[in-house]
């Protein structure tokens, strides 16, 4: 049972433009939730997170956005660019593990 | 500062052979730590992970475990590698629940 879900294995968007990256969880004892940003033969390296009692947060060119009700987090990078081609990863955390998202590959295309 | 080690970085063995995977933490105290794996085409797989000296949670059931034998050190392991076991393992850590720091991976193909 998956309860981080990213249900776009990739997305291709053109520099300068926003790109926007999905999660879905389906457990509501979630109290964190990070976004990390993989390249190849790497190990993640953390982006920005959110507590579950806010609904954005926003650093530089990313933000993260909350919806409880809905359960879905979302990751804006605006403007995109080509060093933002990577492996993104939505992570929950409950207890002392994070539950990951499989990942969706982002292609800045310029 | 606050490092983290992880060697080797690509390792090549055969089925049947044993497997021995180190992560050393430096600049923090009683971090917990965590192996993570990667498959081709899949997201990030908790294998196991640590809240301190010997004490070890398994999340998978597989032919690999761990050991912490010190505060700061983390060892995978198997006695028997499977050709399933390629893939791509992280060892991380942390101090609270999020904000995680990741090794540099291990590249382990299986042949």
């Amino acid at each position: 049972d998956q309860q981080v879900k990213q249900n776009s294995p990739s997305l291709s968007v053109q520099e300068g433009r926003i790109s926007i990256l999905n999660c879905d969880y389906t457990n509501s004892m979630f109290d964190y939730f990070l976004w990390y940003k993989k390249y190849p033969a790497e190990g993640p390296t953390f982006l920005i997170s959110i507590s579950s009692i806010k609904d954005k947060n926003e650093d530089g060119r990313f933000t993260v956005f909350l919806n409880k009700s809905a359960k879905h987090l979302s990751l804006h990078i605006v403007p995109s660019q080509p060093g933002d081609s990577a492996v993104y990863f939505c992570a929950a955390s409950v207890g002392y593990q994070l539950i990951w998202g499989a990942g969706t590959k982002l292609i800045i295309k310029p | 500062s606050q490092t983290i080690h992880q060697w080797p970085a690509t390792l090549v063995q055969p089925v049947g052979s044993p497997l021995s995977l180190e992560c050393t933490v430096e600049g923090t105290s009683n971090p917990n730590l965590y192996w993570y794996r990667q498959a081709a085409g899949r997201g990030l797989q908790l294998l196991f992970y640590s809240v301190g000296i010997g004490q070890i949670s398994s999340e998978v059931p597989q032919n690999l475990s761990a050991s912490r034998p010190q505060d700061r050190q983390f060892i995978l392991s198997s006695k028997k590698l499977l050709l399933s076991d390629s893939g791509f393992y992280l060892c991380a850590w942390t101090v609270a629940n999020y904000g995680y720091t990741f090794g540099s991976g291990t590249r382990l193909t299986v042949v």
